[in-house]
This record gives structure tokens, C-alpha cells and sequence, in this order.
């Protein structure tokens, strides 16, 4: 079993829709919790970065992370075409070393 | 502003070939990771320089890889004698900390085939 499963998708909503991207993993050391996004042939890109458990919002996007239930979640306000792209969770322990990453979503955006 | 460079974007080679991949990272940015990606897939670290320390290699799937780190700035990623499964997207990051900030950057990726 992966230390990080992230739903496999591909997603496709219309524009406008709210966008749920989840994670589960099972080692209880990680606590750094990232979302990147990366566009084909492109290199990702961090979109949020959160610490311990609770919620955080930067613009349309919200980073939740519930470390008792160990899941994470990424959630897109308003979607728009522009948000298509593979989005990728990632976890690191307390030293921010390597990271372990899931496998990606694909999320399509349709105008 | 310069980010972090990668070169080549591509690689052909054949099988049994040594090839080195090449990462600058971002000026004054302590850490600096190698992954890998292959298709539809997602990032499978490698080899991970923080400062003057020793590497985490715990990533290198075999003694075909090997990475260095020269003056805590370039890094190359070498792999003897290419296999066909080595083929793959090879990014690098680098990555700065500081109090309430841990951002890692990565590169465009070199693709790497191997006939």
C-alpha cells in the first residue's frame, strides 16, 4: 500500500463548480501537507502549503487537513478553465525533507 | 526573475549509455531535490542536498544513479549504462526556509528516453 493515495479521477465540471481534490495517507509523521498544480509538460508548481490540521484559504483555493482521520483535501472556489491541470498532494515529516507525493488528479474545467 | 533551469529539455539515448542531467537552482536556496515522473504518474523522489550535509539518497533506485551537489549550487544527476525504464520526466527543486514560509520550486523537467 502507497504511504499517499490521492483519488484518481479525472474530474471534468463546468465552470464555475467548487472542486473537492482528496488525499489519504498512513504515516502519522508527516506534517507538512502541500498541493501543487502542474500543467502538461510543465513543472508543478505549490500552490498551498499548510501545517498541522485546520484550514487554509488563499483565494478560490482552501487547503484542509484533518490529521486525526489523516486526510487532506484541496477545494477550488468557482472553477475556472484555466484550473485544468493535474493537481498533485504532497507530505513531508518535520524536517521538510523529501516528500513524498500522490499520484495527481487530472481536473478539466469546461467553459 | 530566474528560476530554476533545467538542460536539456530532452534526451535521447540508447540503451546502455550514460547520461547527465543538469539542475540550477534558485540563487540562495539551501535544498535542492531530484524526482522523477513517469507517465500518468506521480513524483518519485530520488536524492534530496541540504546544505553542506550529507544527501538523502534513501530515493536511487539502483548504483546506476548517482548525484552531486558542487559548491551548494549546480547539481547533475547521472545514470550509467540507461535502461529503458529509466525513461521518465527527471525534475529537480530547490527549495528556502524561513519562520511561517517552506516553498519548493521546481524545474521545467528534462524527459529522457531511452531506445
Amino acid at each position: 500500500q502507497k504511504e499517499v493515495e490521492q483519488d484518481p479521477g479525472p474530474l471534468s465540471v463546468p465552470e464555475g463548480a467548487i472542486v473537492s481534490l482528496n488525499c489519504t495517507y498512513s504515516n502519522s509523521a508527516f506534517q507538512y501537507f502541500m498541493w501543487y498544480r502542474q500543467y502538461s509538460r510543465k513543472g508543478p508548481e505549490l500552490l498551498m502549503y499548510t501545517y498541522s490540521s485546520g484550514n487554509k484559504e488563499d483565494g478560490r483555493f482552501t487547503a484542509q487537513v484533518d490529521k486525526s482521520s489523516k486526510y487532506i483535501s484541496l477545494f477550488i472556489r468557482d472553477s475556472q478553465p484555466s484550473d485544468s491541470a493535474t493537481y498533485l498532494c504532497a507530505m513531508s515529516g518535520a524536517n521538510a525533507g523529501k516528500s513524498t507525493f500522490g499520484d495527481g488528479t487530472t481536473l478539466t474545467v469546461k467553459p | 526573475g530566474a528560476g530554476v533551469s533545467q538542460s536539456p529539455s530532452n534526451k535521447v539515448t540508447e540503451k546502455g549509455k550514460d547520461v547527465e542531467l543538469r539542475c540550477d537552482p534558485i540563487s540562495g536556496h539551501t535544498a535542492l531535490y531530484w524526482y522523477r515522473q513517469s507517465l500518468g504518474q506521480g513524483l518519485e523522489f530520488l536524492i534530496y542536498f541540504q546544505g553542506n550535509s550529507a544527501p538523502d539518497k534513501s530515493g536511487l533506485p539502483s548504483d546506476r544513479f548517482s548525484a552531486e551537489r558542487t559548491g551548494g549550487s549546480v547539481s547533475t544527476l547521472t545514470i550509467q549504462r540507461t535502461q529503458q525504464e529509466d525513461s521518465a520526466v527527471y525534475l529537480c527543486a530547490s527549495r528556502i526556509s524561513g519562520v511561517g514560509t517552506d516553498t519548493q520550486y521546481f524545474g521545467p523537467g528534462t524527459r529522457l528516453t531511452v531506445l
